[in-house]
């Protein structure tokens, strides 16, 4: 069962430009990654939230938690075309399992 | 670090055989999972070891499906009887002993045809 829902299912935007992506879940969680994977590659992973925590930088990446919605939200910055890729949020049901989303797709435009 | 190494990449096969994958996680690591991934959508949590015991295996996978990891090193996945529906993604990962959720390191996959 996927218990993480990401927000859009695709996204396109123009290289430069901010790149917004949501990400909610069902049941109460200890954390929340992001995950980055570009076509036909494994998962990269970008960051991990813990539920006592809010917001989190990596580079040009804002990872926010709001445990009172169970959402989260991944912010890039000034997209480049590398960024063009499917980004997934997952979330633990247990001390060892991650439950996924369907992902969203964001495509970088040149 | 040389990262999670997954063969074959591809494999392509008729209805009925069987077919053997492996995984070789990054050395440190203890944990070690097997995912599942379909276009479209997110990976779909297969099983998982820590070091050489099996502690978890989801209740979609049928008996078909079988896992390995006898040194707590490498794994193999092996699908017997293989069908049309199992053609897909394969998918490894490791991670870390700490406690809890650790950012987890995968391969590059398996991708599977069935013919």
């Amino acid at each position: 069962s996927q218990q993480g829902e990401e927000d859009p299912q695709a996204l396109s935007i123009q290289e430069g430009e901010n790149a917004t992506m949501n990400c909610s879940y069902k049941t109460s969680i200890n954390n929340l990654q992001w995950y980055r994977q570009n076509s036909g590659r494994g998962l990269v992973h970008l960051i991990l939230i813990r539920s006592n925590e809010r917001e989190k930088h990596s580079g040009r990446l804002r990872v926010t938690l709001d445990t009172s919605k169970k959402s989260s939200s991944l912010l890039i910055t000034a997209s480049r075309a590398a960024d063009t890729a499917s980004y997934f949020c997952a979330t633990d049901d247990s001390n060892y399992q991650l439950i996924w989303g369907a992902g969203t797709k964001l495509i970088i435009k040149p | 670090d040389t990262g999670v190494s997954q063969n074959p990449r591809h494999k392509i096969t008729k209805r009925g055989q069987n077919v053997t994958f492996r995984c070789d996680p990054i050395s440190e690591h203890n944990r070690l999972y097997w995912y599942r991934q379909t276009l479209g959508q997110g990976p779909e949590f297969l099983t998982y070891f820590q070091n050489e015991a099996q502690l978890e295996k989801s209740r979609l996978l049928s008996d078909r499906f079988s896992a390995e990891r006898p040194k707590g090193s490498f794994s193999t996945l092996e699908i017997q009887r293989t069908e049309q529906g199992d053609s897909a993604m394969y998918l490894c990962a490791s991670s870390g002993t700490a406690s809890g959720n650790q950012p987890q390191h995968f391969g590059d996959g398996t991708r599977l045809s069935i013919l």
